[in-house]
């Protein structure tokens, strides 16, 4: 089992739509990062939290310490937001590293 | 300003050959990060740098793999006697290495393919 699960693995909405992704962990975090990585492999990094929520535009990040969970939320989605979402956590055991959960591809549809 | 790059963007190379993977980071940023991203997944940890040290290389996959960060700046990314496997985007990042949890500022990859 991974450390970092992510879900759904692929997403399609209609623009406009809200979109949810979701993130949980199994290990004690210092962070948890979402980043977005448009094909061709560049990533952007959209947040780091370590509580409560974040806003950015039309992104907003949350996170549930105790239930190791985190959203990332995309209201009034475009197209130009198609990209894979990749939540990240930084372990409290070992903050030199990211770990990684798979990914999720979402495609935003006119 | 200049965000994270790397080079080349991409390599093509043959099973058995040296190659080298050069990551230029965001002047200032102390911490460094090598990450490996193959198709379909999620990138996994390689190798962290605080300034010319390598502070924690628990990801390298075995001995063929080595990286060096000789005056805490660029680094390069060294794989011998490629094999078929290694094939994958390799990512570099950096932070400015102040907190516990910095942002970390991703290059664009470098592809490498072993045939």
């Amino acid at each position: 089992k991974n450390e970092v699960e992510q879900s759904p693995q692929n997403l399609t909405a209609q623009e406009g739509e809200f979109i949810t992704i979701n993130c949980s962990y199994s290990v004690g975090i210092s962070a948890l990062h979402w980043l977005q990585q448009h094909p061709g492999g560049g990533i952007v990094s959209l947040f780091m939290l370590s509580s409560g929520k974040k806003k950015h535009g039309r992104l907003i990040a949350t996170i549930n310490i105790q239930e190791k969970h985190s959203s990332l939320h995309i209201t009034a989605s475009h197209p130009r937001d198609s990209a894979v979402y990749i939540c990240a956590a930084t372990p409290r055991s070992n903050t030199d590293k990211l770990i990684f959960g798979t990914g999720t591809r979402l495609q935003v549809f006119p | 300003g200049a965000g994270v790059s790397q080079t080349p963007s991409n390599k093509v190379t043959e099973k058995g050959k040296y190659v080298e993977l050069r990551c230029d980071p965001i002047s200032g940023h102390t911490a460094l990060y090598w990450y490996r991203q193959s198709l379909g997944q999620g990138p996994e940890f390689l190798i962290y740098f605080q300034g010319t040290g390598a502070a924690d290389d628990s990801g390298l996959p075995n001995d063929r793999f080595f990286a060096v960060r000789p005056e805490g700046s660029v680094s390069t990314l060294k794989i011998q006697r490629t094999e078929r496997g290694d094939s994958a985007v390799y990512l570099c990042a950096s932070s400015l290495g102040l907190a516990e949890a910095d942002t970390q500022y991703f290059g664009p990859g470098t592809r490498l393919t072993v045939l």
